[in-house]
């Protein structure tokens, strides 16, 4: 079974600072991956997904994703972050037969600091 | 365009009672998704819709929850009787076409259910 493991569950910067949260993923084959963003009241919004070709993935709001065979890992980048980026990121793998079902990790809630 | 709707928002029961939610997806939109979000945890799917008709409710606990979506518009989840167990927020979602893995899920904000 497809699983996601994210290491890190809070974070916190300061503003300006680069960030990278991780997500590890256990799937069989060439997975298809997302990251989501959950601010507080809010459904989640899709920052950017992966299903093939290019590794380096770019998405909204400045964020950009990097797809790791190797390492079973797609982490989520951003150069310099802003007060408004705090929220709680999910990565999410998706399966590739059938359906458009979506394994989640347990989230990474990022705090910024002015 | 308007977003996925939820309501209500915030719900609290007591244990065995019963409980319902409502969802509207966005216009158009075949494919709905029910996902429970325990505190700390992601969110974890409990049914796909096609239309009216049922995709994968593999998750869903079948002897307390139960969701239809008659008219392949609105869609209801009910859970009775509750328990505490199932305090969490109710994620409703929905995507245009049928369900494949690439087409994006937009989510509601939630209903967010606590069982005392």
């Amino acid at each position: 079974a497809q699983s996601v493991t994210q290491p890190d569950i809070h974070i916190t910067v300061s503003e300006g600072a680069s960030l990278e949260l991780r997500c590890n993923y256990s799937y069989g084959a060439t997975p298809y991956l997302f990251w989501y963003v959950q601010s507080p009241g809010q459904g989640l919004q899709l920052l950017l997904k992966y299903f093939s070709g290019d590794t380096l993935v770019q998405g909204i709001k400045g964020f950009e994703a990097e797809f790791k065979r190797s390492q079973s890992s797609f982490n989520l980048r951003k150069p310099s972050v802003h007060w408004s980026d705090a929220a709680e990121y999910f990565c999410a793998v998706g399966e590739r037969g059938g359906g458009n079902k979506l394994t989640f990790g347990t989230g990474t809630q990022l705090k910024v600091e002015l | 365009e308007a977003g996925v709707a939820q309501s209500p928002r915030y719900k609290i029961i007591e244990k065995r009672q019963s409980v319902a939610f409502w969802c509207n997806p966005i216009s158009g939109h075949a494919t709905l998704y029910w996902y429970q979000q325990i505190l700390g945890q992601g969110p974890k799917l409990l049914i796909q819709f096609q239309n009216n008709g049922v995709v994968d409710d593999s998750q869903l606990p079948k002897d307390r929850f139960s969701a239809e979506r008659l008219k392949g518009v609105d869609s209801t989840l009910k859970i009775q009787p509750a328990k505490l167990e199932d305090s969490a927020v109710y994620l409703c979602a929905s995507s245009l076409g049928p369900p494949r893995p690439t087409d994006t899920q937009y989510f509601g904000p939630g209903t967010r259910l606590t069982v005392l």
